[in-house]
């Protein structure tokens, strides 16, 4: 079945500084991909659609200029977190699109990010 | 607007107990099922899907059926296994191009 990586899977930082999380489909192209977020014991909630070529479309309430997103090819898909702070670990999950062969999304691994 | 109810946990069985964690949802038209399975410390799994009304979902022994009259999945599986411990999440998709709306998750554990 169709596969997507993350990288890291897992990162700890100091407050303030800013972290590069990657979101790649290993067997196929994706022109769009999903950036979900989840605090511990909790449900996913989608933080932004991120679209190849193009600006992502992020959720409301949602702070673009603090979770930026860059769709820069067919496979690859990154989140930063700028600034982090300590309210901002969580585990990031991502997902892809299969739009030509099955249309499915299909779920990165995750990566847990602590803020310290 | 569209919203996945589920049944709150956690379950806690015995091993090979019935098992149905219940599943409602609100959508405008006709969207995708599913239920996605998160063992301890990893992402999510596709369980199992359903697209329309009727239809059976079934994987590694769970069922769930899409109920339109209803609008209910509601998760089935005759007889779990210690195996079987993790979080499940029921959620809608109401076309192959919009975001997956899930479930507030449902953890089950069972004892052996």
């Amino acid at each position: 079945g169709a596969v997507v990586s993350q990288h890291p899977s897992w990162v700890i930082c100091k407050s303030g500084t800013s972290v590069k999380i990657e979101c790649r489909s290993l067997d196929f192209q994706a022109t769009t991909m999903f950036w979900y977020r989840q605090f511990p014991k909790q449900s996913l909630m989608l933080m932004a659609t991120s679209n190849e070529g193009s600006k992502a479309t992020y959720e409301q309430g949602v702070e673009k200029d603090k979770f930026l997103i860059n769709h820069a090819s067919l496979t690859l898909s990154t989140l930063t977190v700028t600034s982090a702070h300590p309210e901002d670990s969580s585990f990031y999950i991502c997902s892809a699109r299969d739009q030509l062969y099955t249309d499915t999304q299909y779920f990165g691994p995750g990566t847990r990010l602590t803020v310290l | 607007g569209n919203s996945v109810t589920q049944m709150e946990g956690p379950v806690t069985l015995s091993e090979e107990a019935f098992l149905t964690i219940n599943c409602t949802y609100t959508a405008t038209g006709y969207p995708s099922l599913f239920w996605y399975v998160q063992y301890p410390g990893e992402g999510l799994q596709l369980l199992l899907k359903a697209t329309k009304a009727d239809d059976k979902g079934s994987n590694k022994g769970f069922e769930a059926t899409y109920r339109k009259e209803t609008t209910s999945f509601h998760l089935e599986k005759g007889s779990v296994q210690v195996s079987d411990s993790a979080v499940y999440f029921c959620a809608l998709q109401r076309s192959s191009a919009s975001k997956i709306i899930f479930g507030s998750g449902t953890r089950l554990s069972i004892r052996p």
